[in-house]
């Protein structure tokens, strides 16, 4: 079955455009979550939605929203862009439930984001 | 607070074996996550604990203790490929969540 898919892969914008970034979860799956991977600071939580729902936040200013569909997919929007929002976005799909035995994370190949 | 520690890097030959340890201290577990990742690419699962003990597969194992805060990554017979980054994350209670330490740098010489 397919993986999690991402696009684009590669973009490069200006400071203080804003940018959207789409990610398709593995089929059956309901919950997409959404990370911030820089050398500094290593992969950092940003959202996470199930089921159009979005159930928990990371810390990240408000520049950084995202909305998931009633199919799952999902996307995510950085408005404002700044320098130090280049970074490889990753998303990652599971079937969500609490009861976690079995729920594993799958990772996209991920958007790479340059802010010139 | 959330904190999870792993060595920065580690170095090894081929054929031997390797431990890569982490250790957690988070307000909330719902499971712990081995991934591998080569550079410019994706994090790729690797293994899951969420009980204690150890969970073998093939030439990966991955061993938990909650009451310690503890596990470790397992690789052997390493081979040139094995060279990636390993990332130890633990899923926060709700299960919405996973926090990742940053990771150790596995370098495999011949």
């Amino acid at each position: 079955k397919a993986g999690v898919t991402q696009t684009p892969r590669y973009l490069i914008k200006t400071r203080g455009q804003q940018v959207t970034l789409s990610c398709s979860p593995i089929s059956g799956h309901r919950s997409v979550s959404w990370y911030q991977q820089t050398p500094g600071q290593g992969l950092q939580f940003l959202f996470e939605y199930f089921s159009e729902t979005q159930r928990n936040k990371g810390n990240f200013p408000g520049r950084f929203s995202g909305r998931q569909f009633s199919n799952s997919r999902s996307e995510m929007n950085v408005s404002t862009l700044e320098l130090g929002d280049s970074a490889l976005y990753l998303c990652a799909s599971s079937l969500g439930l609490r009861d976690t035995r079995g729920n594993t994370i799958y990772f996209g190949e991920g958007s790479w984001l340059t802010v010139v | 607070g959330q904190n999870i520690d792993q060595p920065t890097e580690m170095t090894a030959t081929e054929g031997a074996i390797v431990q890569i340890n982490c250790t957690y201290q988070t307000s909330g577990f719902n499971g712990l996550f081995w991934y591998q990742q080569h550079a410019g690419e994706a994090p790729t699962f690797l293994s899951y604990n969420v009980l204690d003990g150890l969970e073998e597969k093939g030439r990966f194992s991955s061993f938990l203790s909650r009451s310690k805060g503890y596990s470790y990554l397992l690789l052997k017979e390493l081979q040139m490929k094995d060279s990636a980054s390993y990332l130890c994350a633990v899923r926060n209670q709700a299960g919405t969540a996973l926090i990742f330490g940053k990771g150790t740098t596995l370098s495999v010489s011949s």
